[in-house]
């Protein structure tokens, strides 16, 4: 596609259940971002994959947050266990390798109950 | 780590400047950014600065930087009711390839 791709664009869970939110990148792009929107905190950085090197995590919030991306492409951004705290928008980017101009998607709203 | 603050709230009137301010604590030589979020909308790269600039200049868009602060501000002139949106600034950190984004800034011009 010709942008980032985001789904589900909204997702309402109760609390304790599983979600995946998943994230396709530009093609070509190597470089992907996974960022917490939460109202009043910013933009919240959570993880980086970079082509095949090891991913950054160092923002993933506790162990109930883990990512995954396939071949190189596809991202899944998984939450277990869910708590109403983690109720934000989930935003994905990719870029060129080694930095330049992130291009996001439009994110996916997490609700919590 | 990498900590980047601004003023969450800017109110001016339509045809006036509107300056957004933000700091960072640690910055790798290599460009700071601008982002704009547009209700309902994902962020999008208004404008960036390379490290080794103290001003860059962009039809209405003025960035300063001041390294020796840590200090980046976004100056829009002739604010129009378009240009309502949350501003991010955004800095790479030394050593790393991500980039840490402020707290954003929610712009509103007043017609």
């Amino acid at each position: 596609g010709a942008g980032v791709s985001q789904s589900p664009s909204n997702k309402v869970t109760e609390k304790g259940k599983d979600v995946e939110l998943r994230c396709d990148p530009i093609s070509g792009h190597t470089a992907l971002y996974w960022y917490r929107q939460s109202l009043g905190q910013g933009l919240e950085f959570l993880i980086y994959f970079q082509g095949n090197s090891a991913p950054d995590k160092s923002g993933l919030p506790s162990d109930r947050f883990s990512a995954e991306r396939t071949g190189g492409s596809v991202s899944t951004l998984t939450i277990q266990r869910t708590q109403q705290e983690d109720s934000a928008v989930y935003l994905c980017a990719s870029s060129h390798p080694y930095g330049g101009e992130l291009f996001f998607g439009e994110g996916s709203r997490l609700t919590v109950l | 780590g990498e900590d980047v603050e601004q003023s969450l709230f800017l109110s001016v009137r339509e045809g006036d400047s509107s300056v957004i301010n933000c700091t960072y604590t640690d910055s790798s030589s290599t460009y700071l950014y601008w982002y704009k979020q547009e209700p309902g909308a994902g962020l999008q790269l208004l404008t960036y600065i390379f490290s080794n600039m103290d001003m860059k200049q962009d039809q209405r868009l003025t960035v300063l930087l001041n390294k020796k602060d840590k200090h980046l501000s976004l100056r829009i002139a002739d604010t129009q009711t378009g240009d309502s949106a949350i501003y991010f600034c955004a800095v790479p950190p030394t050593g790393a390839n991500n980039l840490f984004f402020g707290t954003g800034t929610r712009l509103t011009v007043i017609p």
